[in-house]
């Protein structure tokens, strides 16, 4: 069965400080895994993918697959970082979401 | 220009008195989907329409239905909602072709 697992509820970091937010799955298949955010008073929304292998607003994500983790980084966290983090493995043609993680950053 | 727009965005209804929530896009995407999300939890996928064609989670109460009369708009009726039934309710639109979905703002359904 599939399942995502994002362990920390809640974390809180200095601006420019390192942020990462963990992400670990289980799927028995090939993963597509995403990470979307939700801003304070708006939709959820696509933030990164791993296939793309891209870097989107300073945030990054490496699929791990010895450690099934596809935890999100960034050097240096900044204020508008703030935000609901969702960490979604695509499977059986459905989008799994772990329970996310509220990061904030404390200027 | 919202894509996926969700109505209304806040809804309370009576125990037992059934409730329709509505999505409509304005994509053109073929693909629909309707989650729950409680307080503190994942979404939770309901079912999905590919098209015409409706997809149930094994797990989705038979209490929740759902019906897509075109490509734009789709509804989700509770016919008797339980307490256990106050959540978000998040649609969201996939081109078929893509991998991203767009998520509507959601509604926060209350029973009382």
């Amino acid at each position: 069965a599939q399942r995502v697992t994002q362990p920390e509820k809640l974390l809180s970091v200095f601006k420019g400080a390192p942020v990462e937010l963990k992400c670990n799955y289980s799927y028995s298949g090939s993963p597509e895994l995403f990470w979307y955010v939700q801003y304070s008073r708006q939709r959820l929304q696509l933030l990164l993918r791993h296939i793309s292998r891209e870097s989107i607003k300073g945030f990054t994500a490496d699929l791990n697959k010895g450690e099934t983790s596809f935890h999100l980084k960034k050097p240096f966290a900044q204020e508008e970082d703030s935000a609901m983090y969702y960490c979604a493995l695509e499977g059986a043609n459905n989008l799994f979401f772990g329970t996310g993680t509220r990061l904030t950053v404390i200027p | 220009d919202a894509m996926v727009i969700q109505n209304p965005r806040y809804q309370v209804t009576q125990f037992g008195k059934p409730v329709t929530l509505s999505c409509s896009q304005t994509l053109n995407h073929n693909v629909m989907y309707w989650y729950q999300q409680k307080s503190s939890q994942a979404p939770k996928l309901l079912f999905h329409y590919y098209d015409k064609d409706f997809n149930n989670e094994a797990d989705t109460p038979d209490n929740f239905q759902s019906r897509r009369p075109n490509t734009s708009f789709c509804f989700l009726d509770i016919r008797s909602p339980g307490l256990g039934d106050a959540a978000m309710y998040l649609c969201a639109t996939q081109a078929g072709t893509s991998y991203e979905q767009y998520f509507g703002p959601g509604t926060r359904l209350t029973v009382t």
